[in-house]
Order: structure tokens, then sequence, then C-alpha cells
């Protein structure tokens, strides 16, 4: 089973910042199978990027992902106070099994 | 419009077997390229991915749990069913379905889990 490891666990930035969020794979993932989601509290995950870098539908340009093998990246250029909630990569290996990482939580500093 | 419902009971005992429903619109299980998971969060912990069907009754289990777990779909009903036995106190969380897209299959194909339900919470407790 591939694990994933999200880094930092807690993220502290000021509206306006970028913030950068790592995810990474125990082996390699292919990027057609690399997504991110955000989820506020007592909501449901949202997707926001999958195949590493393509936003999904109604998800503002400010979201970038970028990334391949074991290490990816989700990037907010300019923090909007919508955009401060937990953050979550999730792979597909082919293996017939998913996984996610442990999650990043992103607050207000 | 595309939307998926979770349903099911709120609070089960200790040994007993989960049933959970996920009825959704806007969409087919029909259609080449459509799968359903499901997926379960505890409180205060990350995402953990259960199972997935797909439209042509492909069945895909999270090996840690695939002894207990039982995915079916009826297409009439636009229904996904989860049944998950003897549950365990540690089995306490909020449970999501969810929409993936198989990729190169149709429109708007992701790979990735594009639509979810709003979630249902399950307690395991005597």
């Amino acid at each position: 089973e591939i694990v994933l490891t999200q880094s930092p666990d807690t993220l502290s930035l000021s509206p306006g910042e970028r913030a950068t969020l790592s995810c990474r794979a125990s082996e390699s993932v292919t990027s057609s199978y690399l997504a991110w989601y955000q989820q506020k509290p007592g909501q449901a995950p949202r997707l926001l990027i999958y195949g590493a870098s393509s936003r999904a539908n109604g998800v503002p340009d400010r979201f970038s992902g970028s990334g391949s093998g074991t290490d990816f990246t989700l990037t907010i250029s300019r923090l909007e106070p919508e955009d401060f909630a937990a953050y979550y990569c999730q792979q597909y290996a082919g293996s017939r099994m998913y996984s996610f990482g442990q999650g990043t939580k992103l607050e207000i500093k | 419009q595309v939307t998926l419902r979770e349903s099911g009971p709120a609070l089960v005992k200790p040994t007993q077997t989960l049933t959970l429903a996920c009825t959704f619109s806007g969409f087919s299980l029909t259609t080449s390229g459509m799968c359903v998971s499901w997926i379960r969060q505890p409180p205060g912990k990350p995402l953990e991915w259960l199972a997935r069907i797909d439209w042509d009754d492909d069945k895909f289990y999270n090996t840690s749990l695939k002894t207990r777990l039982t995915i079916s779909k009826d297409t009439s009903k636009n229904q996904v069913v989860l049944t998950m036995t003897n549950m365990d106190p540690v089995d306490t969380a909020t449970y999501y379905c969810a929409r993936l897209i198989r990729g190169g299959y149709a429109s708007g194909s992701t790979d990735a889990f594009d639509i979810w339900g709003q979630g249902t919470v399950v307690t395991v407790s005597s």
C-alpha cells in the first residue's frame, strides 16, 4: 500500500500570503492519479486538483498543483479568508487501492 | 446536476452489521467509466477509502477491511449499498459516498472523487 505523508501538519499564514503544501508518496505515483481536496469543518471534501495539476470545475486559479514521482505540491498563490481549511492529497496506484494523506490544516495566523 | 446522498442508521451496536445506501442522481452507473466509492472519516481524523464499484460491476476494496465489506449496486434505483460486518467502536465515523469517472471513458473524467455526498454519521456503541 502506498503511504502519503503530508507536510506540514499545520500551516499558519495570513490572508494574502502564499501557501505551499507538500505530499510525499512512499512509492512513485502516476501523476494522472494524484488529487488534492479541500475540507472545511462539518463539510464534505471538495475536489480541487486532479491529475496532479488540473483544476477541477469552478476552482479559482490561485490554486495550482505540481509534482511527479513521489513529490507533489499544492500552492495557493494568495490566500483568501475562505481558503483556511484542511487539505488532503489522494492517490490511486492501480493496485486496486486508494489512499489519502493525513492532511494539512491551514490556519489563520 | 449531480448529487449523492447517504442514508443509514445513526447508531449501531458492536458486532452488528452496518448497511448504508448511497442514492444518486444526475448520472447513471450504466455509463462506461462511472464509478462510486465509499470513504469514511473518524472524528478528527483523516479520510479513509473503503470500496469502489464500477459501471461494469467490478469491485475494489480496502485490503485491510476487505473481509468485512461488501459493495453492490442497484442501477434501477440509482443506488449503491455498502455493508460492513462486525462493527466496532473504532468504526465510528462520517461515511461518505463519492463519484469517480475513469479517465478516457466519459466526458468530465478526472480519475478523482469529483462529487461527494454530505456524509452520514455512524456511531458504534452499546
